[in-house]
């Protein structure tokens, strides 16, 4: 089992530009997570999927943000246009569990560190 | 609403030493579960246990130890004999039925030789 797996590790990007986070979860989990961490505001949730269908995008920050998942194998983050503020790193994570409230722990990607200059 | 506090921000402890991390959890809903994970200087989330709202146990996996007490809503986490690979940031989180998942602001532990 190769574990959630996040694409890219790093990206750097200019403020204005398009980022797109992709990540994969573990076959067979259907929910799955992003998260956002920073210093300053820890761990966030920014949206959870439960057999690809979005339940909660609550936490997603502004209309810059949006995300997909197309199919059960694969899920993106898109945040348009990027601003230095949305520097963070981003994790998404998987659980065989159905919703936020899993009684499963979460299965976390190796994150995507995010910086807008 | 939810919440977690890990009132411990950062905790220091020399190596061979037993350390508790404290975690206190507020929340409205009968059934919930607790969790905690680690994450390591190389940044990777990594959970370690689960635990029902039903099920007061407390529970030991090798050096590591959970004492979860409803009356005091806590769920605190003792390392026994710490070593240097369990400097970690440690996070406590909460779950329920009704809403989103709830992370404390973790705890920072360094272990030194």
């Amino acid at each position: 089992d190769a574990g959630v797996i996040q694409s890219p590790r790093h990206e750097v990007t200019e403020m204005g530009q398009e980022v797109t986070l992709r990540c994969k979860p573990i076959s067979g989990h259907n929910s799955l997570f992003w998260y956002r961490q920073t210093m300053m505001r820890g761990l966030e949730l920014l949206i959870y999927f439960n057999n690809n269908v979005p339940i909660d995008d609550s936490g997603m920050p502004e209309d810059r943000f949006s995300a997909k998942m197309p199919n059960a194998s694969f899920s993106t983050l898109k945040i348009q246009p990027s601003e230095p503020r949305d520097s963070a790193v981003y994790f998404c994570a998987s659980s065989p569990g159905t919703g936020s409230s899993s009684p499963y722990g979460y299965t976390f990607g190796s994150g995507t560190r995010l910086t807008v200059v | 609403a939810q919440k977690v506090t890990q009132a411990q921000t950062e905790i220091s402890v020399v190596e061979k030493e037993d350390v508790t991390l404290d975690c206190v959890y507020e929340t409205r809903d009968t059934t919930y579960y607790l969790f905690w994970y680690k994450q390591p200087p190389s940044g990777e989330l990594v959970f370690l246990i689960r635990r029902n709202s039903f099920d007061e146990q407390n529970e030991i996996s090798g050096r590591y130890s959970w004492n979860f007490q409803k009356s005091t809503s806590s769920f605190n986490f003792t390392i026994t004999a710490s070593q240097v690979v369990d400097s970690a940031v440690y996070f406590c989180a909460l779950g329920t039925n009704a809403g989103k998942s709830t992370f404390g602001d973790g705890t920072t532990l360094t272990v030194k030789p």
